[in-house]
């Protein structure tokens, strides 16, 4: 149980193209789901944490109009990149938090791949 | 905030040997989790153990254990008979306790070789 799961793997764009990752949990509905950004060789930035059917909390540095977080589900969150530069190329992961999972319960999806030509 | 620190950015084990990462975080809370996460080559993220700092007693899971020491604020994981499946990049992991707004802050890693 608690499969996170992730679409695309990867994903190839061109400058100043937009760019929609997906986030699903497969067998448990998240009420709450998060998403972070990883450099290669780095650790996980948290972006923002997205709640089912409210807007999305960004951390402090993040552009929320160039990092669209929508959560329109119990089980589907997305992240759209807006107007892409290769700058944004990174690896993105999402996690999720079920309904009556105990605070620190986190399930984290494969993640994407992000290249930005 | 809570910042994580790992000193240790690379380290390599032979196989069947005992590895110990060092982690330390810089916080005012009393109440907390701490996570060890494994990242290996597929770059899934897995939990490896949890402490609760209100837990005095040490987790435990197989050949994983933590020694924390909340005074010094410090939280090491000790990996006993290594295996090769162990390589991966390890994080450790901070979460103050927010009333349903649990965020995780991320240590920078350390490198975790296992040499045949």
């Amino acid at each position: 149980g608690a499969v996170v799961s992730q679409h695309p793997s990867r994903v190839i764009c061109k400058s100043g193209t937009s760019v929609k990752i997906e986030c699903r949990s497969l067998d448990f509905q998240a009420t709450t789901m998060f998403w972070y950004r990883q450099f290669p060789k780095q650790s996980l930035m948290l972006m923002a944490t997205s709640n089912e059917g409210s807007k999305a909390t960004y951390e402090q540095g993040v552009e929320k109009d160039k990092f669209l977080i929508n959560h329109a589900s119990l089980t589907l969150s997305t992240l759209t990149v807006t107007s892409a530069h290769p700058e944004d190329s990174s690896f993105y992961i999402c996690s999720a938090r079920g309904w009556r999972a105990l605070s620190y319960e986190q399930y984290f999806g494969p993640g994407t791949r992000l290249t930005v030509t | 905030a809570q910042t994580v620190t790992q000193s240790q950015p690379e380290m390599s084990v032979q196989e069947a040997e005992t590895v110990t990462l060092s982690c330390t975080y810089d916080t005012s809370e009393n109440n907390y989790y701490l996570f060890w996460y494994k990242q290996p080559p597929s770059r899934q993220m897995i939990l490896v153990i949890r402490q609760e700092a209100y837990k005095q007693q040490n987790a435990t899971e197989n050949r994983f254990s933590v020694n924390f020491q909340k005074a010094a604020k410090s939280f090491s994981l000790k990996i006993s008979d290594s295996q090769l499946g162990d390589t991966a990049m390890y994080f450790c992991a901070f979460m103050k306790l927010n009333f349903g707004n649990e965020k995780l802050t991320f240590g920078t890693g350390t490198r975790l070789t296992i040499i045949p």
